[in-house]
């Protein structure tokens, strides 16, 4: 099956660094990568739509120079936290879009948990 | 704006119990509907899917209508197993502003069912 993964699973930093996280699609090329944040005991919220080759989707109220996303490859898309703040502490988790499919199904990659001190 | 309401948890049931996860939608033009479910310590992924009203998508047990008079997606399983535990989420794909799916998807809040032995 399609295999999407992200590192690093865990990450904390200190307040004012920044933290770069990696998706890679392993086994499927992906125009079409989705970034989310999620919450405890709530749900995925939708940060951005990041595609291949060209600048990424912000969804409102997402803080597109906080929030740096880069697809440089159909296999890989970064998502960079600068000056990172405690309230940026979340899980975040990122989906593909497998070309060879109808589209509909994203692939998962299994989250990033990031941790602000 | 799009938006999906599903039941909240958590679920406890014992094995070969029926379960209802309930799920409703708000949404304009064609949305698909979609229940992910999450392992514990994995990634998303497709449970099952309904692309247009009426349709009934079902996997390893589960099924789910897509009820457009009601606007309503509920997920049934008709006896539950241990290894069903995982959180389920129930979640749309939107419809772009030029016509056709955007591929956003928009979910619940998530339920937590946990299956005893």
């Amino acid at each position: 099956g399609a295999v999407v993964s992200q590192h690093p699973s865990r990450v904390i930093c200190k307040s004012g660094t920044s933290v770069k996280i990696e998706c890679r699609s392993l086994d499927f090329q992906a125009t079409t990568m989705f970034w989310y944040r999620q919450f405890p005991k709530q749900s995925l919220m939708l940060m951005a739509t990041s595609n291949e080759g060209s600048k990424a989707t912000y969804e409102q109220g997402v803080e597109k120079d906080k929030f740096l996303i880069n697809h440089a490859s159909l296999t890989l898309s970064t998502l960079t936290v600068t000056s990172a703040h405690p309230e940026d502490s979340s899980f975040y988790i990122c989906s593909a879009r497998d070309l060879r499919t109808d589209g509909y199904e994203q692939y998962f990659g299994p989250g990033t948990r990031l941790t602000v001190t | 704006g799009n938006s999906v309401t599903q039941m909240e948890g958590p679920v406890t049931l014992s094995e070969e119990a029926f379960l209802t996860i309930n799920c409703t939608y708000t949404a304009t033009g064609y949305p698909s509907l979609f229940w992910y479910v999450q392992y514990p310590g994995e990634g998303l992924q497709l449970l099952l899917k309904a692309t247009k009203a009426d349709d009934k998508g079902s996997n390893k047990g589960f099924e789910a209508t897509y009820r457009k008079e009601t606007t309503s997606f509920h997920l049934e399983k008709g006896s539950v197993q241990v290894s069903d535990s995982a959180v389920y989420f129930c979640a749309l794909s939107g419809w772009g502003h030029s016509g056709g799916s955007n591929y956003k998807l928009t979910f619940g809040k998530g339920t937590l069912l946990t299956v005893n032995p």
